[in-house]
């Protein structure tokens, strides 16, 4: 079976750090990815992780712990166009076609 | 701009009454995606290309189908739809490879009255 978790919703203060967490349970596993998608709009990338550690993206940052079936996204300096829900996708597999699994989605409140 | 560009942005249709859904890319990628997102769901992948090589999800009902008729372009037809295949319908793009990052249209919305 396969299980990707996320909370459902947060909240944060604009200037402040967020962290959003997501746990996976997926039969296999081959890359770990992190959406934001605003409201009626597509999903657009943030970031990929398939080796342990943190990968830094400007504001962005993306966590990955493979043995513990763990990865968090961490925006740091909130604005108020961060407000979205992001999603993290576990590809599953080798193979060329990148099949993604996506959890619900964590929608990210940013207050002023 | 490259992109993945999805027509129309809001399909009504009729209960019973076929309809299709049309993306095309510009980007030149192997594979093209269709997900079904449901409202505060995750997008569910209903099937995928790679070049002509069509891979449908166990869980995809019948009522969904699809084509490919080049590189460009993908088609989603629904034979039957229900009031439960009301949903944004995304179409995505990716490279083959190991890395493959997912490139969304901006979806259409579909409505079943």
């Amino acid at each position: 079976g396969q299980n990707i978790d996320q909370p459902t919703e947060m909240t944060a203060t604009e200037g402040a750090i967020v962290q959003i967490n997501c746990t996976y349970q997926t039969s296999g596993f081959n890359g770990l990815f992190w959406y934001q998608q605003h409201a009626g709009e597509a999903p657009t990338f943030l970031s990929y992780n398939v080796l342990d550690g943190l990968e830094e993206k400007g504001r962005f940052s993306s966590f990955l712990s493979r043995s513990k079936g763990y990865s968090y996204l961490l925006l740091k300096e909130l604005q108020m166009k961060d407000s979205a829900s992001y999603l993290c996708a576990v590809r599953k597999g080798g193979g060329a076609t990148n099949k993604l699994i996506f959890g619900t989605g964590t929608l990210l409140a940013v207050q002023p | 701009d490259a992109m993945v560009i999805q027509n129309p942005r809001y399909q009504v249709t009729q209960f019973g009454k076929p309809v299709t859904l049309s993306c095309s890319q510009t980007l030149n990628h192997n594979v093209m995606y269709w997900y079904q997102q449901k409202s505060s769901q995750a997008p569910k992948l209903l099937f995928h290309y790679y070049d002509k090589d069509f891979n449908n999800e166990a869980d995809t009902p019948d009522n969904f189908q699809s084509r490919r008729p080049n590189t460009s372009f993908c088609f989603l037809d629904i034979r039957s739809p229900g009031l439960g295949d009301a949903a944004m319908y995304l179409c995505a793009t990716s490279t083959g490879g190991s890395f493959g990052e997912q490139y969304f249209g901006p979806g259409t919305r579909l409505t079943v009255t």
